[in-house]
């Protein structure tokens, strides 16, 4: 069964103290593993796409990274405006249909000032 | 600039009351998906649409339909909505599908209680 695991479900920082987000994914058939960015009360926001095990991809803050289970956002050095919900998704290729994005249930973090 | 409208962003209706939230994008993207989205649940696909008259389901496609007649519009149609639908719905674009897939464009949301 397709399934995308996201840790923790919830995580306060302080400003400028580091961390890292987990997503867990569907390791057979992966194509694609995407991080999106979601303010309260609005659509989710696209960051990164990761195809392959090995490879980074950064934006201010963030860094978003993939082995060949798992991904990490980490987060440097954040800012109160980080805070949102972090989701994680895959997209897979099943039984020679295409597939959207099979989303995580999401990180919500929250950045202390 | 790009986007992905909807409307309503608002809807409070009652128990069997037909209703449309309309979908539109400006971006010519052939892949079109709705989501629903509960608290704990996370984002599901309801169904999706790979180009014009070619839709297929999602993970949770009942009590939904849906057509896509052009390529721009995507609605979502409830024909008789019951109070287990209601939810924050998210109408998504993206311009491709293969290999990989593309980064995809939500819309603002549509909140919708069913009474």
């Amino acid at each position: 069964e397709d399934q995308v695991t996201q840790s923790p479900e919830a995580l306060r920082l302080q400003e400028g103290e580091s961390s890292s987000l987990n997503c867990s994914y569907t390791v057979s058939g992966l194509r694609g593993l995407f991080w999106y960015r979601q303010d309260p009360g609005k659509g989710p926001e696209f960051l990164f796409t990761l195809y392959s095990a090995g490879e980074e991809k950064e934006k201010e803050r963030l860094k978003a990274t993939l082995t060949k289970k798992e991904s990490f956002l980490h987060i440097t050095a954040p800012k109160p405006e980080d805070s949102a919900t972090y989701l994680c998704a895959e997209y897979l290729i099943s039984s020679g249909s295409a597939r959207q994005l099979t989303f995580g249930s999401g990180t919500q973090l929250t950045v202390l000032p | 600039e790009a986007q992905v409208t909807q409307n309503p962003r608002y809807l409070i209706t009652v128990t069997g009351k037909k209703l449309t939230v309309t979908c539109s994008q400006n971006m010519n993207h052939e892949y079109m998906s709705w989501y629903r989205q509960d608290p704990g649940l996370g984002l599901r696909q309801i169904y999706y649409s790979m180009n014009v008259e070619v839709t297929d389901k999602g993970d949770v496609p009942e009590g939904y339909k849906v057509s896509r007649k052009e390529k721009r519009n995507f609605p979502l149609i409830l024909e008789s909505p019951s109070p287990n639908q209601t939810s924050l719905y998210f109408c998504a674009s993206s311009s491709t599908t293969y290999p990989g897939g593309t980064e995809a464009f939500f819309g603002q949301g549509t909140r919708l209680t069913v009474v």
